[in-house]
């Protein structure tokens, strides 16, 4: 399996565009991350999904972050209107386990510049 | 001006010394921890974890200690090498699944 996937790894926009950001679940997982990581704010939870279905998104900073799960494989993270204070690396885990249980696999994540 | 942001804790050993790396939790409610490692560049990666019901757990050139009783949690690194440097996180899991994870410490390790 080649690991969580994510896309694109740079992204670079300009205020007020809308940013959209991909995972593909390692197969077989059945919990899905985003998390988001900056200097200021280091590592943070922003939702999370449990077979498909959202379980906690306390951490989504306001309503202009959305996620989705269309499929058990596949999630989206979009930002619409982004701004500059959401350019950080966001990244997408999956795990076997439910909530925090078990181990988490990583992306690489998606480096996002707001200008 | 100046930029604000984490100030992470920092442990610089020497190449072959041991490293310990210290986690302080503060719900009593967790009831599995995990460390992860995240080098630059690249998102974490598990390292070994613990449930409440153990003290200790080893891995390869790994140790992973819980102290309940004052809530800390430690990973020790046996014959630290350069690829030992990194960010090291602490991850600790409530009985009703919520889950935390720690600020982190950044491991220079010296050649």
């Amino acid at each position: 399996d080649a690991g969580v996937i994510q896309s694109p790894r740079h992204e670079v926009t300009e205020m007020g565009q809308e940013v959209t950001l991909r995972c593909k679940l390692i197969s077989g997982h059945n919990s899905l991350f985003w998390y988001r990581q900056t200097m200021m704010r280091g590592l943070e939870l922003l939702i999370y999904f449990n077979n498909n279905v959202p379980i906690d998104d306390s951490g989504m900073p306001e309503d202009r972050f959305s996620a989705k799960m269309p499929n058990a494989s596949f999630s989206t993270l979009k930002i619409q209107p982004s701004e500059p204070r959401d350019s950080a690396v966001y990244f997408c885990a999956s795990s076997l386990g439910a909530g925090g249980l078990g181990e988490q696999f990583f992306g690489p994540g998606t480096r996002l510049t707001v200008l | 001006g100046e930029s604000v942001g984490l100030h992470l804790p920092t442990l610089s050993v020497q190449e072959g010394d041991n490293s310990i790396i210290n986690c302080a939790y503060s719900n009593s409610a967790s009831d599995y921890f995990i460390w992860y490692k995240q080098e630059s560049g690249k998102g974490p990666q598990f390292i070994i974890d613990i449930r409440s019901n153990m003290d200790k757990r080893q891995g390869q050139r790994v140790t992973v200690l819980l102290n309940k009783t004052v809530k800390h949690l430690s990973l020790q690194i046996a014959a630290t090498q350069p690829g030992d440097s990194a960010v090291y996180f602490c991850a600790e899991t409530t009985r009703s699944n919520q889950f935390y994870f720690g600020t982190g410490t950044s491991l220079t390790v010296i050649p």
